[in-house]
């Protein structure tokens, strides 16, 4: 089952205004990752947040990270067309000793920018 | 550095048939993972493999298998193909560290339908 769930599930906005995302999960994790999707195609990496960790930024990008409510937003300011995609947050759960489980994908955020 | 690269890029089969999907993973890593992208079930994890070995496992049936080449290289291969194997698969490779760092590249993917 999906353990992200992203909010809202479509979201559409002018251009130059800023777009949050917000995504919940339901067990402990290490870390918890954004990525971006354009129509069907491959996974963008954006940014990775780690559990001890509670805002990140990068670029036009801030996420942060809040474990007691099991939560994560994405912001994306001034919001260009070119980041019309679908945005996905996907956890990996804490594990012990060392190896890659796999990601736990929400649904994802379609968000549209309106030119 | 080169990114993950997916062949083909695109696959139509039949039902009943099998088939052979290649991932070649970013130079250095050695951590292969395998997704399927469905409009009704989102992403899910499929299998993720390590030195050759398969290592952890997604809720799939046995039609699904893979396995990982000694250049890192991974193949991952669908019997008996049901129409809703129709799908997005794509493949991430992930540089393991001891801390947990889990950040995970993906591939453009590929798009297989099942007639």
């Amino acid at each position: 089952s999906q353990q992200g769930e992203e909010d809202p599930q479509a979201l559409s906005i002018q251009e130059g205004e800023n777009a949050t995302m917000n995504c919940s999960y339901k067990t402990s994790i290490n870390n918890l990752q954004w990525y971006r999707q354009n129509s069907g195609r491959g996974l963008v990496h954006l940014i990775l947040i780690r559990s001890n960790e509670r805002e990140k930024h990068s670029g036009r990008l801030r996420v942060t990270l809040d474990t007691s409510k099991k939560s994560s937003s994405l912001l994306i300011t001034a919001s260009r067309a070119a980041d019309t995609a679908s945005y996905f947050c996907a956890t990996d759960a804490k594990y012990s000793g060392g190896g890659a489980d796999g990601l736990t994908f929400g649904k994802g955020t379609h968000l549209i920018i309106q030119p | 550095k080169a990114g993950v690269t997916q062949t083909p890029r695109y696959l139509i089969k039949t039902r009943g048939q099998q088939v052979t999907l290649s991932c070649s993973p970013i130079s250095g890593h050695r951590s292969v993972s395998w997704y399927q992208q469905t409009p009704g079930q989102g992403l899910q994890f499929l299998f993720e493999y390590f030195s050759e070995t398969q290592r952890n496992k997604g809720n799939f049936p046995g039609r699904f298998s893979g396995r990982q080449f000694s250049n890192s290289r991974s193949e991952m291969n669908v019997s008996t193909l049901e129409l809703g194997d129709s799908a997005l698969y794509l493949c991430a490779s992930t540089l393991l560290g001891t801390s947990g760092y889990n950040e995970q590249f993906f591939g453009p993917g590929t798009r297989l339908t099942v007639l």
